[in-house]
């Protein structure tokens, strides 16, 4: 099975910290993706990768930036955490070629006071 | 512009009974439209799919069932049990698969 790993399960941050949140897939996924999830607004795309150094913009990128400097891991970074930025974060991967939908991972509560 | 709407938001059933939960989308290019279920402190797992060229689709408990003119699919979840509680979310990609959208989330609680 394809797992995707994301590094923390709760992470508690202060307003104006520079955040790290990591993911890891283990099975030559192409492309990898941000959401953040907050109730009654479901899952919003932040950014996505197709491949290796390649980015994209979602719907929400504002205050976000991301990294993949290895194809198996793709960071979210929030440059000054604000407190609107508390949510749940998710990443999630996929291999195009196999015509099946995302894996995801457990998810990041991220809290920001 | 949300390309994938999902209804209704929440939902509550009994033990027992279906539930049915409903999606619609405009773009004629999406070609295949999973259902993801997510437990509390989970990510989203995929539970069924179905691709335009049928009009149903079962597993188990589980159906899919497709209306391509109406571009409206919905979940189906017969004989409801207290741990199908969970968020059901929909969704559609076209042919290459690069990238799906999603609908909004429907918080489902099946009361014993």
């Amino acid at each position: 099975d394809v797992k995707v790993t994301q590094s923390s399960r709760y992470l508690v941050k202060r307003t104006g910290e520079k955040v790290f949140l990591e993911c890891v897939q283990d099975m030559d996924h192409e492309n990898m993706f941000w959401y953040r999830q907050d109730p009654g607004l479901g899952l919003r795309l932040i950014y996505f990768s197709y491949d290796v150094k390649m980015k994209e913009k979602g719907d929400i990128p504002e205050g976000y930036s991301v990294s993949r400097e290895k194809k198996e891991r793709f960071s979210l970074i929030l440059e000054s955490a604000s407190t609107n930025q508390t949510s749940m974060y998710l990443c999630a991967s996929s291999f195009p070629a196999r015509r099946v939908g995302y894996t995801f991972g457990s998810g990041t509560r991220l809290t920001v006071v | 512009q949300q390309q994938v709407k999902q209804s209704p938001q929440s939902l509550i059933v009994q033990k027992g009974g279906i539930s049915i939960i409903n999606c619609a989308y405009e773009n004629t290019a999406f070609d295949y439209f999973p259902w993801y279920q997510q437990f509390p402190g989970k990510g989203p797992a995929l539970l069924i799919a179905i691709r335009p060229d049928v009009s149903e689709k079962k597993e188990g408990r589980f159906t899919i069932s497709f209306n391509k003119s109406a571009k409206q699919f919905s979940l189906h979840i017969m004989d409801s049990q207290p741990g199908d509680s969970a968020t059901y979310f929909c969704a559609a990609s076209s042919h290459n698969f690069n990238k799906f959208y999603f609908g909004s989330g429907t918080k489902l609680n099946v009361k014993p």
